[in-house]
């Protein structure tokens, strides 16, 4: 089955302990990217990548990084998370970097910071 | 930048009605999606449609590019419709995302 797997898909954490959170795509995509949602503010882009080896900050990239070492994986670090990162993550693909191609998203990971 | 408006923002049902979702966007795009977040928080794609309508089951989609607008239509509605509504477009002059709308909220009464 063609998808988009996010792991975990909660996690409760305190400040200032580093995490991953994974995203892998099984349809052998160009493009992947980070959101975050958080109420009152909606989906927010945190990082993109264009293909293996090419990343790119979005709208909010501040406390995060990323790496794309191969093309299905994308993982979403946080060197040393903060109770401002608690929010719903969504990890999303689409097939090529070029614009207009139907994106596809993970099914969340609820992340809170204490 | 583009906006990207929905209405309404909020809308309640009884089971078995209709309604009509509707995105107004503010410049041109090259694709517009609609999505269904559900009570648990999930991102379902509805529909990919930059223009013209599509139909799956009970639900149907038409954007009309040229005046900026697509609408989603939910036909005798069920209460796992219940959720959040979201249409996101694509637009010619933004670098490499897509942008959501605020979304409308879909309670279905049984």
């Amino acid at each position: 089955e063609a998808q988009v797997t996010q792991n975990p898909r909660y996690l409760i954490t305190v400040t200032g302990k580093k995490l991953t959170v994974t995203c892998s795509q099984n349809m052998n995509h160009e493009y992947m990217s980070w959101y975050r949602q958080d109420p009152g503010l909606g989906l927010r882009q945190i990082y993109y990548s264009m293909n293996v080896e090419v990343t790119d900050k979005g709208d909010v990239p501040e406390g995060y990084k990323v790496s794309r070492k191969e093309k299905r994986n994308f993982p979403l670090i946080l060197e040393s998370p903060s109770p401002n990162q608690t929010s719903l993550y969504f990890c999303a693909s689409s097939l090529s970097s070029m614009k207009g191609y139907e994106q596809y998203f993970g099914p969340g990971t609820r992340l809170t910071v204490t | 930048g583009i906006q990207v408006e929905q209405s309404p923002p909020d809308l309640i049902l009884q089971e078995g009605a209709n309604s009509t979702l509707r995105c107004n966007f503010s410049d041109s795009v090259n694709n517009l999606q609609w999505f269904h977040q559900n009570p648990w928080g999930q991102l379902i794609n509805l529909f990919y449609i930059p223009s013209g309508t599509k139909q799956n089951g009970r639900l149907s989609a038409t954007t009309v590019a040229t005046e900026r607008y697509s609408l989603l239509y939910i036909s005798s509605s069920q209460t796992t419709d219940s959720g959040v509504y979201f249409c996101a477009v694509d637009p010619y002059s933004s670098a490499s995302k897509i942008i959501f709308g605020s979304g409308t909220r879909l309670s279905i009464r049984p």
